[in-house]
């Protein structure tokens, strides 16, 4: 099975640069997602890492170390729009399935 | 272009009836994954398809839940004689393949559902 774990919140404030950390148990994994979603909204995928490194998308990075099971989403000059709640996601291959399982999530809050 | 899109956006019903939710994915995309999200909570797998054959269903919670794809592209979850616990966001994603390393997944709006 798989199981996820991920900080309930964090609280920031603009301009600042914040780090959420994903730790994970998978029987056989294949890749850490992050996606993003907005109260009332759907989630929205933000980055995969498969290998280990930091993967940059303009003000947000993604870093995977699968000897350490953990990776983390990195935010920079943070945005009051980018309070939101951010999960990670491993996808396992079991057989000819790749199963997706997501975590709790994180509660972003950016403060003026 | 258009998105994943799910009706109804809203459904209430009796516990006891049979409700199926329909999701429309972005054309083109090979895989379809149905999930379940209680608020606060991140979305929890139910089932997903490659084209219209049913890759897993390991998350359905119970045999009162099935989900079919056969054309390859809409599909259709359905809950039979729904209970309260049933009461929850199911949402629907789509991606263009499946395994692949950009396994980007679209989500749809959802569908609310309340059990009376």
């Amino acid at each position: 099975g798989q199981s996820l774990e991920q900080p309930s919140e964090v609280t920031a404030v603009e301009g600042a640069i914040v780090q959420i950390n994903c730790t994970y148990q998978t029987s056989g994994f294949y890749g850490l997602s992050w996606y993003q979603q907005h109260d009332g909204g759907a989630p929205t995928f933000l980055s995969y890492n498969a290998l280990d490194g930091l993967e940059e998308t303009g003000r947000f990075s993604s870093f995977l170390s699968r000897s350490d099971s953990y990776g983390y989403l990195l935010l920079q000059e943070l945005q009051m729009k980018d309070s939101a709640s951010y999960f990670c996601a491993v996808r396992d291959q079991a057989g000819g399935s790749y199963i997706p399982t997501f975590g709790r999530g994180t509660s972003l809050i950016v403060h003026p | 272009g258009a998105g994943v899109s799910q009706s109804p956006r809203y459904k209430v019903t009796k516990r006891g009836q049979d409700v199926a939710l329909r999701c429309d994915p972005i054309s083109g995309h090979v895989s379809l994954y149905w999930y379940r999200q209680a608020l606060g909570q991140g979305p929890e797998f139910l089932t997903y398809f490659n084209y219209e054959a049913q890759q897993d269903k390991s998350g359905l919670p119970n045999d009162r839940f099935s989900a079919e794809r056969p054309e390859g592209s809409i599909s259709t979850l359905t809950i039979q004689r729904t209970e309260q616990r049933d009461s929850a966001m199911y949402r629907c994603a789509s991606s263009l393949r499946d395994g692949d390393r950009h396994n980007e997944q679209f989500f749809g709006p959802g569908t609310r559902l309340t059990v009376l």
